[in-house]
């Protein structure tokens, strides 16, 4: 059974700073990997997505990477903002189960200014 | 293009009533599934429907049922309400791929 955890749970930083939010899953058997953001009480916004094939996709100041092998994913936010305060999700599709997405429980970030 | 859109906002229900949910997706996505999110957790799927027909389920009891209309559009119906219902209701739409998601419908059972 194919499980995702999301390290840190929480993380606050000041303005500026670069950081790195980990999640890793115990099947490697994946189809893709998807990051999400999600401001409290609404839906997900999808952040980057990427294909089994890939190592990693870059969005701006995002930057995801996929290690299959090792069965982690990290992303990277450069430059941080108090508008990037949110919760992110990391999601994986299985090629297994077919076509549900697999959530992690999101780390919470807090930007301060 | 409006997105994945969904309906009620908000809901609040006592427990043993029905609730109904709508969710309409995105401009050519023929795929929509739902997903329960309780405070704190990450999204659970619920179940996914294509062609107007259940392709997959997760583990819910079948208390939760859906459906989907000819022109994509889905209903997740839950009856017998617990508490343990309460949690925000998320649809998301996909035409082979990548996953969109609606704002959600908030669900409080009393």
């Amino acid at each position: 059974k194919q499980e995702v955890t999301q390290i840190p749970a929480a993380l606050s930083v000041p303005e500026g700073e670069n950081l790195v939010l980990n999640c890793s899953f115990t099947d490697s058997a994946i189809y893709n990997l998807q990051w999400f953001r999600q401001d409290p009480g609404k839906g997900l916004t999808s952040l980057l997505l990427i294909q089994s094939s890939q190592r990693e996709q870059t969005s701006g100041r995002l930057n995801a990477s996929l290690d299959k092998s090792s069965g982690r994913s990290t992303l990277y936010i450069a430059a941080s903002q108090p508008g990037d305060s949110a919760t992110y999700l990391c999601a994986v599709k299985s090629n297994q189960a077919g076509t549900a997405l697999i959530f992690g429980k999101g780390t919470t970030l807090s930007v301060s200014s | 293009d409006a997105g994945v859109t969904q309906s009620p906002t908000h809901l609040i229900k006592t427990r043993g009533q029905q609730v109904t949910l709508r969710c309409s997706p995105k401009s050519g996505h023929d795929t929509v599934s739902w997903y329960q999110q309780a405070l704190g957790q990450g999204p659970q799927f619920i179940f996914q429907y294509y062609e107007e027909e259940e392709r997959q389920r997760g583990n819910f009891p079948d208390r939760f049922s859906g459906h989907q209309f000819p022109n994509y559009s889905s209903e997740l119906n839950v009856n017998a309400l617990l508490l343990g219902d309460s949690a925000l209701y998320l649809c998301a739409s996909s035409f082979g791929g990548e996953q969109f998601f609606g704002p959600g419908t908030r669900l409080t059972v009393l």
